[in-house]
Order: C-alpha cells, then sequence, then structure tokens
C-alpha cells in the first residue's frame, strides 16, 4: 500500500531562519506530489505540486519543494519564514490515475520571533 | 466565486441522534470526497464519488453514508453517530483531469457525545 512518511511532526524555528519540512513516499509507479498548509481553524490550501518536468517545483509564499525519484523524497522549503507561516503542513501523493490522495500525518511548523 | 461551503461549521450532539453535515461546490467539479482530520494521524478518506450516483469508500468508511444525487452536493450522514466519529470533517472536490487538484471546503468541527 501506499504511505506518505512526514518525518517531523513538529518544527519550531526563529523568525527568518531557513526551514525544511520532510516528506518520504513509497510508491513503486510513477506518482504525483502535493503539499497542502492548513491555517489555523481553517481548510487546507494547496501550496504547491509536482506533476512532471523540472523537479524543482515553486509555490506560493516563497515555499519551493524539490522531487527526488531515488530517494522518493518531496522535501518542502523556505529559505526565511516568517511569523505567518506558522501553521501545519501536509505531504500528499497520488498514484498515477488512481483518484486516492494519501496524506501524511501534518508537521506543525511554529516560528517564533 | 469557487467555493466549497461545508454546514454546519461546528456541531455538537448527542450518541445515536442522526445527523447530516451538506457539502456544496459551486465549479463544476465531478471528483467530491470527505476526510476527516484527527490529531497525530493527518487525513483519512472516508467517501468518494466520481460523479453523480457513483460512490466508492475510502479508508474509514464505517459508520458513514455518503450520496450524490446532484452534481454540486455531496452530504456526509451519521445514521447513528459515536464519541469515536468526534473529529475534524473536510469536503474536498476536484476535477477528473491531469492535476486532479482538490479544493477543500472550511471543516466541520464535530462533537459527539
Amino acid at each position: 500500500a501506499q504511505s506518505v512518511t512526514q518525518l517531523d511532526s513538529q518544527v519550531p524555528v526563529f523568525e527568518e531562519a531557513p526551514v525544511e519540512l520532510r516528506c518520504n513516499y513509497s510508491s513503486s509507479v510513477s506518482v504525483y506530489l502535493f503539499w497542502y498548509v492548513q491555517y489555523p481553524n481553517q481548510g487546507l490550501q494547496l501550496l504547491l505540486k509536482y506533476l512532471s518536468g523540472s523537479t524543482l517545483v515553486k509555490g506560493i509564499n516563497g515555499f519551493e519543494a524539490e522531487f527526488n525519484k531515488s530517494q522518493t523524497s518531496f522535501h518542502l522549503r523556505k529559505p526565511s519564514v516568517h511569523i505567518s507561516d506558522t501553521a501545519e503542513y501536509f505531504c500528499a501523493v497520488r498514484r498515477g490515475q488512481a483518484e486516492k490522495l494519501v496524506f501524511g500525518k501534518g508537521t506543525k511548523l511554529t516560528v517564533n520571533p | 466565486e469557487a467555493q466549497v461551503t461545508q454546514n454546519p461549521r461546528y456541531l455538537i450532539t448527542v450518541t445515536g441522534k442522526k445527523l447530516t453535515v451538506t457539502c456544496s461546490q459551486n465549479m463544476n467539479h465531478e471528483y467530491m470526497s470527505w476526510y476527516r482530520q484527527d490529531p497525530g494521524l493527518g487525513l483519512r478518506q472516508i467517501y468518494y464519488s466520481m460523479n453523480v450516483e457513483v460512490t466508492d469508500k475510502g479508508d474509514v468508511p464505517e459508520g458513514y453514508k455518503v450520496s450524490r444525487k446532484e452534481k454540486r452536493n455531496f452530504p456526509l450522514i451519521l445514521e447513528s453517530p459515536s464519541p469515536n466519529q468526534t473529529s475534524l470533517y473536510f469536503c474536498a472536490t476536484g476535477p477528473l483531469d491531469n492535476t486532479r487538484e482538490q479544493f477543500f471546503g472550511p471543516g466541520t468541527r464535530l462533537t459527539v457525545l
């Protein structure tokens, strides 16, 4: 079965520091990869997605992610975080043409002043 | 404005009292889905629908029912709610194209006493 592992459940960082949120997936076939963000008391919003092509994907709010097929990873990065980036981040994978989106358990990013 | 709406946003009920959470979208999407979000477990799919009158089970369908009589609506029905169904519920919709991006509603926080 397909699975998504977010290696860190909580990541505290200081404002203006860089951050990397890790995501690994298991699949033997081609996948489509997504990062969603959930701000407090809100629904999920798409940050970025990888469907094909360039392995470096840029998203909203200065985030980017790199698809690494050999390591089956799709880590999310931001070079300098703001207080407003405090949220929970979810990595998700869709395998091939299947409809199901499989989510990781989430990483809570807390940006401290 | 493209929207996914859920009602109610908050609900406290008692064990065994039937309830329905509505989901409506104005984007003419074929695909609709229900997820529940629980701390430490991420999002888990309950049911999904590829089109009108077409529904299928997700990972955690027990205790839930759905219907898709119209393209825009996808209600989630709890015939006899139990305390273990206390959760945050999200409806999501998406087109059946290669992007398969999903758009999420604002969530419904359900407490079953």
